[in-house]
C-alpha cells in the first residue's frame, strides 16, 4: 500500500491557468512533508518543507499547504518553465533513523 | 550554492560486472543517502548512512549492494554483480542536521 499518493498523475494547463496538485499520506506521526521539482534526466530539486497542519510556504508562483491528511501545491498563473514533475515526499521514523518516502509525482505541462 | 555531485553521469556495464557509483556530498552535511529511480517509476529509498555506518536500508539494498565513505568527501555505492533489473538512475543525496535532502543529478546505470 502506497503511503504517499499524488494526484493527478499528469496535468496539462494553459499558460496562466492556475491549479493545484494533491499529495495524500498515510504515515503515522508526520515528521515533515517535502515538495520537490524534477526535470527530465535530473535529480529532485528541493522546494518546500512543511511540518504541521495549517502551515503554508510560498516561492514565486508556488504555494504549498498542509492539512492532517494531505498537502496541496498551488500553482498560480504558471509559465511554460514551470513544466516539470512535482514530487511529494514524507519523513517516516524507522528503527534508527528516518526514511524519506516519495510519491509517484505529478507531471505538469504548461502550454504557451 | 553548494551542490551534490555524482560521477559518472552514465555508466554502461555488462551483467555480472561490478560497478561503483561515486558521489561528493555537500561538504558540511552529515547524513548521506542513495536512492534509485527506474525509468517511469518513483524515486525509491535504498540506504541512509550516518557517522560512518548504515542507519537504515530498504529491501532493495541486499547483499549485492554496499556503501562506503572512503575519505572525508566521497560517498560510494557498489553493486557487486549487476543484474538487468539494476538498470536505473541512481541518486545520491545529503542533508545537514536533518531533512531536507539535497540530491545530485544522478548516474544513469545501464546493464546489458
Amino acid at each position: 500500500e502506497d503511503q504517499v499518493t499524488q494526484s493527478p498523475e499528469a496535468l496539462r494547463l494553459q499558460e496562466g491557468e492556475s491549479s493545484s496538485l494533491n499529495c495524500s499520506y498515510t504515515v503515522s506521526g508526520l515528521r515533515g512533508l517535502f515538495w520537490y521539482r524534477q526535470d527530465p534526466g535530473k535529480g529532485p530539486e528541493f522546494l518546500f518543507t512543511l511540518y504541521s497542519a495549517g502551515e503554508e510556504k510560498e516561492k514565486e508562483r508556488l504555494k504549498a499547504t498542509l492539512t492532517k491528511k494531505e498537502s496541496f501545491l498551488h500553482i498560480t498563473a504558471p509559465k511554460p518553465e514551470d513544466s516539470a514533475t512535482y514530487l511529494c515526499a514524507v519523513r517516516e521514523l524507522m528503527n534508527r533513523d528516518d526514511k524519506i518516502i516519495f510519491g509517484k509525482g505529478t507531471r505538469l505541462h504548461i502550454l504557451p | 550554492e553548494p551542490e551534490v555531485t555524482q560521477t559518472p553521469s552514465h555508466q554502461v556495464t555488462q551483467m555480472g560486472q561490478e560497478v561503483i557509483l561515486r558521489c561528493v556530498p555537500i561538504s558540511n552535511h552529515l547524513y548521506f543517502y542513495w536512492y534509485r529511480q527506474i525509468l517511469g517509476q518513483k524515486v525509491e529509498f535504498l540506504v541512509s548512512f550516518y557517522n560512518n555506518e548504515i542507519s537504515e536500508k530498504s529491501e532493495i539494498f541486499d547483499d549485492q549492494f554496499s556503501v562506503e565513505r572512503p575519505d572525508g568527501s566521497n560517498f560510494t555505492l557498489k553493486i557487486r554483480s549487476t543484474k538487468l533489473e539494476d538498470s536505473a538512475m541512481y541518486f545520491c543525496a545529503s542533508s545537514g542536521q536533518g531533512p531536507p535532502l539535497h540530491f545530485g543529478n544522478g548516474t544513469r546505470l545501464t546493464v546489458t
